[in-house]
């Protein structure tokens, strides 16, 4: 297994136009996670999903974006009508279900997909 | 307010030196509690989990204050190396909903 895996690395598109994102998890990991991260901040939470279940979703995440995971293994984020404030560093990141009472649980990242809205 | 909180920086420091950051969270129901470590242009990586009863790993010290809702790291004999950006994470019980903060920048000069 070579690690969390985010396609494409860099989009440059025009405003208004749709996007689409892609994850590929660690295969073992049954949690799945989107950040979106902007110069000087850190990763801002996006959305969380356990197998094939959405069970959250930031007030970020207005109606112009959507993510799923249909069979519980890879996911998308799809970004409709694209705005220039859009423009960030999405990261996609997976996790085992949490080990003893504490439910501590490490996240692993990928690389990340650069958007650019001009 | 934001949920987790830290001083951005930058830490200009010498090789050699010690450096603390600071983190404070705002979530009484936080359970877990982590720092990660982002390189430039880099996907964040777990640095160590932070204990309770406070931790160690080689020269990186992680302290928690539950009643403070207070978290900290220490760096001791800062190598060239450790420059990048320190976040600290909050994650509530079970995992669901893991929060980041802004980031400490640290910059180590020879």
């Amino acid at each position: 297994d070579t690690g969390v895996s985010q396609n494409p690395r860099h989009k440059i598109t025009k405003r208004g136009q749709n996007v689409t994102f892609r994850c590929d998890p660690i295969s073992e990991h049954n949690r799945l996670y989107w950040y979106r991260q902007t110069l000087g901040q850190g990763p801002e939470f996006l959305t969380y999903f356990q197998n094939e279940a959405q069970l959250e979703k930031s007030r970020l995440l207005s109606d112009r974006f959507s993510a799923e995971r249909p069979k519980g293994s890879f996911s998308t984020l799809e970004i409709q009508r694209t705005e220039q404030g859009d423009s960030a560093m999405y990261l996609c990141a997976s996790s085992p279900e949490p080990q003893g009472f504490s439910g501590a649980n490490v996240l692993t990242f990928g690389a990340g997909s650069r958007l650019t809205v001009l | 307010r934001k949920e987790v909180e830290q001083d951005p920086g930058p830490f200009n420091v010498p090789e050699g030196a010690t450096v603390a950051f600071n983190c404070t969270y705002s979530n009484s129901a936080s359970q877990s509690f982590f720092w990660y470590r982002q390189d430039c242009r880099k996907e964040p990586k777990l640095l160590m989990s932070v204990y309770s009863s406070g931790n160690e790993d080689g020269r990186f010290t992680a302290q928690l204050n539950r009643a403070s809702q207070y978290i900290s790291l220490l760096i001791r004999d800062s190598k060239l190396s450790d420059s990048a950006t320190y976040l600290c994470v909050v994650s509530r019980t079970g995992g669901f909903k893991t929060i980041f903060g802004a980031g400490t920048r640290l910059f180590v000069k020879a």
